[in-house]
Parts: C-alpha cells; sequence; structure tokens
C-alpha cells in the first residue's frame, strides 16, 4: 500500500494551547484524506475529512490543511484540552480504490 | 454513520492456534475492512472483504493465515490461523460508508494475545 508517515511521533502541549499535528503522504493520486483520534483501548474515531479539491476545512476546533503540492497534510487543534490526549492518524484514499492506508500515528499528551 | 460490534472484544490464545473474529454492523454496507495494529504502531490493512467471494489480500498478507469470510453486507468474519506470539495485535474491522470514497469507520477492535 502507499507510504503514509508523520513527522513527529509524540507531541506535548500545554492545555488551552494550539496544537498542530502533521502528516506527509507519498501517493500524489491520493484524494481523500481523513484524520482519526484513537483513545486507548478505542477504535479509531473520525475527526475530519478533507478532499483533494480543498486546501483547508474547518470543524468543531479543529482545522485540516492540504498541501498537494509537497504532499502534506496537517491537523490543527484550537485551544487543546485534556480529552484531546490521543493518538492521532491521518489516512489517504484514492478515488480509484475503497482503500484506506494509514499515517505512523502522533501521540498528542496534553498537559493541565 | 454505522456501528460496528466486534467479537471478542480479547482473547488471550496459546501458540499454534486459531481464533475467529466475528464483525457485525448496524446497517448493510458495500465495503468492509479487516485492518490490524501492532502494540504502538499504525493501522496496517489486512484485506477488503468482498461479499460473496474471496477476499481481496494486502501485500505481507495471505488467505492461509486470515482468512476472511463475508457471507452478506452486515457480517465479516476474520480468522488469525495458527497464531503465534508476532500476532499478538489489535484486529480492527472497518466499514466504508455511501459510494466511493466515504467515512471510514471502525469498530471497537479484538485484542488479541498469543503466548
Amino acid at each position: 500500500g502507499e507510504s503514509v508517515g508523520l513527522h513527529l511521533p509524540t507531541l506535548s502541549v500545554q492545555e488551552g494551547d494550539n496544537s498542530i499535528i502533521n502528516c506527509a503522504y507519498s501517493n500524489s493520486a491520493s484524494d481523500y484524506f481523513i484524520w482519526y483520534k484513537q483513545e486507548s483501548g478505542k477504535g479509531p474515531q473520525f475527526i475530519i475529512d478533507i478532499r483533494s479539491n480543498m486546501d483547508k476545512r474547518q470543524g468543531q476546533r479543529v482545522t485540516v490543511l492540504l498541501n498537494k503540492t509537497v504532499k502534506h497534510l496537517s491537523l490543527q487543534i484550537a485551544a487543546t484540552q485534556p480529552g484531546d490526549s490521543a493518538v492521532y492518524f491521518c489516512a489517504e484514499n484514492t478515488i480509484s480504490g475503497n482503500q484506506f492506508y494509514f499515517g505512523t500515528g502522533t501521540s498528542l499528551t496534553v498537559i493541565p | 454513520s454505522a456501528v460496528i460490534s466486534q467479537k471478542p472484544s480479547r482473547d488471550i490464545c496459546q501458540r499454534g492456534t486459531s481464533l475467529t473474529i466475528q464483525c457485525q454492523v448496524d446497517s448493510q454496507v458495500t465495503m468492509m475492512f479487516w485492518y490490524r495494529q501492532q502494540p504502538g504502531q499504525s493501522l496496517t490493512l489486512i484485506a477488503t472483504a468482498n461479499q460473496g467471494s474471496e477476499a481481496t489480500y494486502e501485500s505481507g498478507f495471505v488467505i492461509d493465515k486470515f482468512p476472511i469470510s463475508r457471507p452478506n453486507l452486515t457480517f465479516s468474519t476474520l480468522t488469525v490461523s495458527n497464531m503465534s506470539p508476532e500476532d499478538s495485535s489489535i484486529y480492527l474491522c472497518s466499514v466504508l460508508t455511501g459510494m466511493n470514497t466515504g467515512e471510514l469507520f471502525f469498530g471497537e477492535g479484538s485484542r488479541l494475545t498469543v503466548l
């Protein structure tokens, strides 16, 4: 499958600060991306998605940025809360296939 | 959205045995997938479970080791055969809603420990 990797495997932030989690993908044909949050002992939970015809999408306290030129994806979490502590994964998909391939993951720890 | 139930949620198995994991979805879905998540690692796609036909396996995974069934649009099983400690992982069932691209939902996973 495609190679999707992350720059930072761990990230610690103070409560209230903004968090930025990065992801690099290798398949230039990928055109749909999802960020997932995985809490300990649970399955991944959908956070936000973005299609390749967009470069930014906002949700509640989260923003995803897509830079297709450098094949880079980021997740920004505003006013990070202790409940945001989890592992975050990006996943990529191509419209020609239904399979999703996941990045390495970043473990986010929020310090109260 | 889709609600996905997996059984067992966790198990401890002996080397050389096989275990079948069940995945039940609360609605009919076109695409179902099985992932493996080794300790402290990301998710690796094992195969796409195809309804009424043989599963499509990713590179590095074979049917003899991970036989998959999908008898209908709401149910699938993954068997981990002839287990070794290296098979200790979380196995996750996931479903794709909608046609082509769409949200990928996950079950809570089945945590297998092989002694």
